[in-house]
């Protein structure tokens, strides 16, 4: 069981702006940078967001990442239907591990 | 180009071991920290381990520790991971990554490798 939080699935239709959230405690998001990632399936992960809020080169501005307090949002703008996969969130603990979330599997209608 | 490549996954049976590795290149891979992370037949990803640049740090996730090692050997650029006392929840694709800034921060990975734990 994650100790980071997030729905396992959501939705949208093609150019939507949809959000995928991340819940975690004061001794992982509270205090340490949360990062993104995108797998598509039957590939590896990919680095979508890293710092809350930074992206890497490459990655499209349509992508977008934010936290407040105890939990961070992934944001999806202008949603492609290659955009179809799972996202998962992730954050250092203070405990010395690094968490993932469960992962949300995003369905583009 | 960056390039991780795992090997050395396989069949084997419960309380068995297996030894990953994962070749690095394209990168200094001494300035780097690395992550071992697994994902479980249609499961999530799982951090398994962390190793420092110069070995001094290694953590591990609670379920692996005292039976998996982490290890790396900075002339070769290559990244191990000892599996002792395998179980079937051990199964999974075994992931190698490239950590940028924080241990939670993977901007590489590699293709990953099956490791099956099974009688």
């Amino acid at each position: 069981q994650s100790v980071l939080t997030q729905a396992p699935s959501a939705s949208g239709t093609p150019g939507q702006r949809v959000t995928i959230s991340c819940s975690g405690s004061s001794s992982n998001i509270g205090s340490n940078p949360v990062s993104w990632y995108q797998q598509l399936p039957g590939t590896a992960p990919k680095l979508l967001i890293y710092s809350n809020n930074q992206r890497p080169s490459g990655v499209p501005d349509r992508f977008s990442g934010s936290k407040s307090g105890t939990s961070a949002s992934l944001a999806i703008s202008g949603l492609q239907s290659e955009d179809e996969a799972d996202y998962y969130c992730a954050a250092w603990d203070d405990s010395l591990n690094v968490l993932f979330g469960g992962g949300t599997k995003l369905t583009v209608l | 180009e960056v390039q991780l490549v795992e090997s050395g996954g396989g069949l084997v049976k419960p309380g068995g071991s297996l030894r990953l590795s994962c070749a690095a290149s394209g990168f200094t891979f001494s300035v780097y920290n690395m992550n071992w992370v697994r994902q479980a037949p249609g499961k999530g990803l799982e951090w398994v381990s962390s190793i420092g640049t110069d070995s001094s740090y290694k953590f591990y996730v609670d379920s692996v520790k005292g039976r998996f090692t982490i290890s790396r050997d900075n002339a070769k650029n290559s990244l191990d991971l000892q599996m002792n006392s395998l179980r079937a929840e051990d199964t999974a694709v075994y992931y190698c990554g490239r950590v940028m800034g924080g241990y939670d921060t993977i901007d590489s990975w590699g293709q990953g490798i099956l490791v099956t734990v099974s009688s």
